[in-house]
């Protein structure tokens, strides 16, 4: 299995809804990423787990939560978002942090 | 045809020419370049990479160039197809944390 999986798809919020977004690799990479990427520009990173252990928050909003449950699975929860969060959010992984990453096909988020 | 990546952020060529994407980055200690392709609606796909410690690198009909002095790579496609058309990304590991930041991308259309 050389893919990366995220679920949802697509995901309509409001604003004082609380939602997750999931995310699945079983390539055995050690090393997840949350990107955030808005219409016409490039991804921006957001959070890196390396072996389970937040090891990189860039600077988010504590309205997004990053989980990592385990190797394979990284949670992204929101909360109170703005319409101004409303993009694609990425994940990809890589064998370990700094090796080439893997990206699954986004969710696409609408927050009203 | 030829882009400049931060300053010609649209790139038009004729099937069956070559393009050449450029990408100009900011940190000389970055050692580890990678160029991913975007397709609509879809997430980045690897395309190819290179190290510091080598200025050309060849897949199929596709050639990076690394140019150290001056902080510039390119992309170069041989006889472009329409498949081809997308955005594609640059994206530098930066230290300290070893992570990939993504340049401006540069949106590649093939005319039939």
């Amino acid at each position: 299995d050389t893919e990366v999986t995220q679920t949802p798809k697509h995901l309509v919020m409001g604003m004082t809804n609380k939602k997750s977004l999931k995310c699945e690799q079983h390539m055995g990479h050690r090393a997840m990423y949350w990107y955030k990427q808005k219409a016409k520009k490039p991804p921006e990173l957001m959070f890196v787990y390396s072996y389970e252990k937040l090891s990189i928050n860039e600077s988010v909003p504590s309205r997004f939560s990053p989980e990592c449950p385990n190797s394979s699975l990284l949670n992204l929860h929101l909360h109170a978002l703005q319409p101004e969060d409303s993009a694609l959010y990425l994940c990809a992984s890589s064998q370990s942090k700094g090796g080439e990453q893997f990206f699954g096909p986004g969710t696409r988020l609408t927050v009203l | 045809g030829e882009s400049v990546g931060l300053h010609l952020p649209t790139l038009s060529v004729q099937e069956g020419d070559n393009s050449i994407i450029n990408c100009a980055y900011s940190n000389s200690a970055s050692d580890y370049f990678i160029w991913y392709k975007q397709e609509s609606g879809k997430g980045p796909q690897f395309i190819i990479d290179i190290r510091s410690n080598m200025d050309k690198r060849q897949g199929q009909r596709v050639t990076v160039l690394l140019n150290k002095t001056v902080k510039h790579l390119s992309l170069q496609i041989a006889a472009t197809q329409p498949g081809d058309s997308a955005v594609y990304f640059c994206a530098e590991n930066r230290s300290p944390g070893n992570q990939f930041y993504f340049g401006t991308g540069t949106s590649l259309t093939v005319i039939p």
